[in-house]
């Protein structure tokens, strides 16, 4: 089945600074890639998504990279708020199994 | 109500108790899911229903019995859990199950076996 790995597990940036997390991905079936971001006492939420006949998208400070040959996949976000600080997870969507993988999740941690 | 919603947010229960954990989306989807998120683990898919019929159950012990009445309620049914199975349960809907989009999760409940 697919295997999703996700780093790093914890990711401490100041104020301002640019943040990424990287996701690896077995399948090259997979053809959908989300990231969610899940603050505390809440369940995740979607804040940026791509498809595999596409290598980047970018909405506001939130971007995300695809390299299908390599199989990864990168959050990034610019000028980090406090209120960036959460976990953020990755998934591929496996169209054969019909179904998302996750990864492990980051804690980004963003110091004001 | 908006989104997706689930009662109860916290419960804590014996082992052997019987409770029912339940979902509600109000976005018009017709696949709703069941993960368990467990400290320092990724996200697990416990089962998927689309149109009220279930599509995955991921070789999830029988003491956890889903029910899908209609395609806006799920339930979880629990009885004789074991401490290991203390959790976040998570509820997700998606437009359709087996394609490739958004999932919107509900809050969570968490779950605490004594």
């Amino acid at each position: 089945g697919e295997n999703v790995e996700q780093h790093p597990s914890t990711l401490s940036v100041q104020e301002g600074d640019s943040a990424v997390i990287k996701c690896t991905y077995s399948d090259s079936a997979s053809n959908y890639f989300p990231w969610y971001k899940q603050e505390l006492g809440k369940g995740p939420q979607l804040i940026i998504d791509i498809r595999s006949n596409v290598g980047e998208k970018k909405d506001q400070r939130i971007a995300v990279t695809l390299n299908k040959t390599a199989k990864h996949f990168s959050l990034h976000i610019t000028e980090t708020q406090p209120e960036d600080s959460a976990v953020y997870f990755c998934a591929a969507y496996n169209p054969n199994a019909g179904k998302s993988t996750f990864g492990d999740g980051t804690t980004l941690t963003v110091k004001p | 109500e908006t989104g997706v919603t689930q009662t109860p947010r916290h419960l804590v229960m014996g082992m052997t108790n019987k409770k029912s954990l339940k979902c509600e989306q109000h976005l018009g989807h017709n696949a709703m899911y069941w993960y368990k998120q467990s400290a320092k683990k990724p996200l697990e898919l416990m089962f998927v229903y689309n149109f009220k019929e279930q599509t995955e159950n991921n070789s999830v012990p029988s003491r956890f019995s889903p029910e899908c009445p209609n395609s806006s309620h799920l339930f979880l049914h629990l009885h004789t859990l074991q401490p290991e199975d203390s959790a976040l349960y998570l509820c997700a809907s998606s437009l359709l199950a087996g394609e490739g989009n958004e999932q919107f999760f509900g809050p969570g409940t968490r779950l605490t076996v004594l």
